[in-house]
């Protein structure tokens, strides 16, 4: 069974900029969330979605946002990238949903912002 | 506030030895208690998973415990081996589905 695939693996962006980021999760999972990774802050939870419905959302500002697609690939965009946007981000697959279900780790986007 | 707090941040260990990471967590109500190994420019692997009624689960050298009395949990690596090295990272769900995450451990191994 294939795992959680993200691309692309790596970016380089500039302030201002946007960019998209996929996520196709393990076939067969539903649900697939977001997480931003920096070295301060440790993993942070951006949001999740369901069966094309975002479920629940951490607290970022409106800049991130996403969506799910009837295939269950998600994506995230980031609009007007600021300097501290830099990060991996990491998506996650379950088969239904944060609370029970084993989380299945993509191996991140890498996302320099100059 | 839900919060999870990992200790010590980081810790250097020789090959061989084992070591115990520990995680509290204020999270309530508790659903279950999960642990991953991250290795470094990859994505979290999950260890352990336990819920309120387990105290103790094991995945080959890595042995997990859980006292939800006292809300703290452990991760023990017995006899460390180089590709230990990775930063272990302790995650609290609440009823609501919500995931707490820990700062993570920094575990070093040298030979």
């Amino acid at each position: 069974k294939a795992g959680v695939t993200q691309t692309p693996r790596y970016l380089i962006k500039t302030r201002g900029q946007q960019v998209t980021l996929s996520c196709s999760p393990i076939s067969g999972h539903r649900s697939v969330s977001w997480y931003q990774q920096t070295p301060g802050q440790g993993l942070q939870f951006l949001f999740e979605y369901f069966s094309e419905t975002q479920r629940n959302k951490g607290n970022f500002p409106g800049r991130f946002s996403g969506r799910q697609f009837s295939n269950s690939r998600s994506e995230m965009n980031v609009s007007t990238l600021e300097l501290g946007d830099s990060a991996l981000y990491l998506c996650a697959s379950s088969p239904a949903g944060l609370g029970w279900d084993e989380q299945f780790f993509g191996p991140g986007t890498r996302l320099t912002v100059l | 506030k839900n919060q999870v707090e990992q200790s010590p941040q980081s810790l250097i260990i020789l090959e061989g030895k084992n070591c115990t990471l520990q995680c509290n967590y204020t999270v309530s109500p508790f659903s279950n208690l999960r642990w991953y190994k991250q290795d470094t420019g990859r994505g979290p692997v999950s260890l352990t998973i336990m819920t309120f009624s387990e105290n103790t689960k094991s995945n080959g050298r890595y042995t997990a415990t859980l006292d939800a009395d006292t809300k703290q949990s452990s991760l023990h690596i017995t006899a460390s081996q180089l590709s230990d090295s990775a930063s272990y990272i302790c995650v609290v769900s609440a009823n609501d589905y919500k995931l707490s995450f820990g700062a993570g451990t920094t575990v070093t191994v040298r030979a």
